[in-house]
């Protein structure tokens, strides 16, 4: 059973601090990440997607991957209330030719406190 | 906003119903994927359409269908309706080319309550 596990969390941090969300995939032959960002009662929101070992910078965002680990992070800069929602990972299946399956972990809560 | 539009936003049906569902994909994209969202959970993916046929499918029973028309839009069609079918139904939009699918982008969402 491919996998793609997140910490539910919640995760809680003070405004203007550096949130980091941690998440570990199953399938080594995984070559496409994506972090999504869902409010509550909404659709998720794409922030970031990443094929490569190493960083990608986008903004206040930084998406961290590690295929020997089998791990990818989203590091969020000067964090701010706004930034409080459910941040889901999702793996591209492997394996699934050219549907594009993405595997989602439950997501880690975020809340950044004024 | 990402362009892919659903409807309706909620829905409520009792057991045994049928249920239809809409998603009109973004200007551009050729493939329409189905999610289906249960409270707390991540979302699971159902199946892809691609040039009006099936491309791919998750572990959902046969009681899920789908369409996709020549426009690219989708339908997505649950029978007999049980009440573990509750959740936030999402359809993605995307490019399929070069023989690899591009980045999802979401709608906002059925809700569908099974009462």
């Amino acid at each position: 059973q491919k996998e793609v596990e997140q910490n539910s969390g919640p995760l809680s941090v003070p405004e203007g601090a550096i949130a980091s969300l941690n998440c570990t995939y199953s399938d080594r032959g995984s070559q496409s990440f994506f972090w999504y960002r869902q409010y509550s009662g909404k659709s998720p929101e794409l922030i970031m997607f990443i094929y490569s070992n190493g960083d990608k910078e986008d903004g206040r965002f930084t998406a961290q991957l590690n295929k020997a680990s089998q791990y990818v992070s989203l590091l969020i800069r000067d964090s701010q209330p706004s930034d409080s929602a459910t941040y889901l990972c999702a793996v591209n299946e492997v394996g699934s030719g050219n549907t594009g399956k993405l595997i989602f972990g439950q997501g880690t809560t975020l809340q950044v406190k004024p | 906003e990402t362009g892919v539009t659903q409807s309706p936003t909620h829905l409520i049906k009792t057991r045994g119903q049928q249920v239809t569902l809409r998603c009109s994909s973004q200007s551009g994209h050729n493939t329409v994927s189905w999610y289906q969202q249960a409270l707390g959970q991540g979302p699971q993916f159902i199946f892809q359409y691609y040039r009006e046929e099936e491309n791919g499918r998750g572990n959902f029973p046969p009681r899920f269908s789908g369409l996709q028309f020549p426009n690219y839009s989708s339908e997505l069609n649950v029978n007999a309706l049980e009440l573990d079918d509750s959740a936030l139904y999402l359809c993605a939009s995307s490019r399929l080319k070069g023989g690899s699918t591009d980045t999802q982008y979401f709608g906002p969402g059925t809700r569908l309550t099974v009462l």
